[in-house]
């Protein structure tokens, strides 16, 4: 069946320092791809998406590329801020039979200042 | 700009007992959902309701029953709760099964 994989958390990093958090995905056709973020406390929000190969979704500084040929569409940001801090989710849709939306474990990111 | 809103927000029961989740949206969306929130596993999809009127198992309905009252509100009920439904508790929605999901702040539910 689909799935999402995600890298282990949390990872750490300095305040301006470059993020990238690993995603790869195993799915038939062509999923819409989604990264979702939960801050302390909130539901998850809609951060960026991609519909189709080599879109790219970006999104308050955070970018991701669909990669069909490497099935993954890993999140990057240049210049991380303390106010990134927070659990980030990748996830995947099938445009077909599409009420289930898959989700990777999630990966927390700690800023520190 | 409610959005989605879930309530009550924190609940501690104890084994046997019954609950009901509300989860009301205000973005006149058709499709609702719910979904548990593990450590380590991401959210996976308990139930569904594509539109007023229908509702459909997802991933992990074993012990779990919905209602969708109107367009607005989707309910989720515990007849007997276990100490394995101890989760955080989503709620979502969307404009149809192909546009991304709005979620509600979740429910903390701990069952002793």
């Amino acid at each position: 069946g689909d799935s999402v994989t995600q890298m282990e958390g949390p990872v750490t990093l300095s305040e301006e320092a470059f993020l990238t958090i690993n995603c790869t995905y195993t799915a038939t056709g062509y999923p819409s791809l989604f990264w979702y973020v939960q801050y302390p406390g909130e539901g998850l929000q809609l951060l960026l998406k991609a519909t189709k190969a080599d879109d790219k979704g970006s999104n308050k500084g955070f970018e991701a590329t669909y990669r069909k040929e490497t099935t993954s569409f890993h999140l990057e940001k240049g210049s991380v801020q303390v106010s990134d801090s927070a659990v980030y989710f990748c996830a995947l849709r099938q445009l077909t039979g599409g009420f289930k939306t898959i989700f990777g474990a999630g990966t927390r990111l700690f800023v520190k200042a | 700009n409610a959005g989605v809103t879930q309530t009550p927000k924190f609940q501690v029961l104890k084994t046997g007992q019954s609950m009901t989740l509300q989860c009301a949206q205000d973005m006149n969306h058709n499709s609702m959902y719910w979904y548990r929130q593990d450590p380590g596993m991401g959210l996976r999809l308990i139930y569904y309701s594509a539109s007023e009127g229908t509702t459909d198992k997802g991933e992990v309905p074993n012990g779990y029953n919905v209602s969708r009252l109107n367009k607005r509100e989707f309910s989720l009920r515990l007849e007997s709760a276990a100490p394995s439904q101890t989760s955080v508790y989503f709620c979502a929605s969307s404009i149809d099964a192909n546009t991304e999901a709005f979620f509600g702040q979740g429910t903390r539910l701990t069952v002793v």
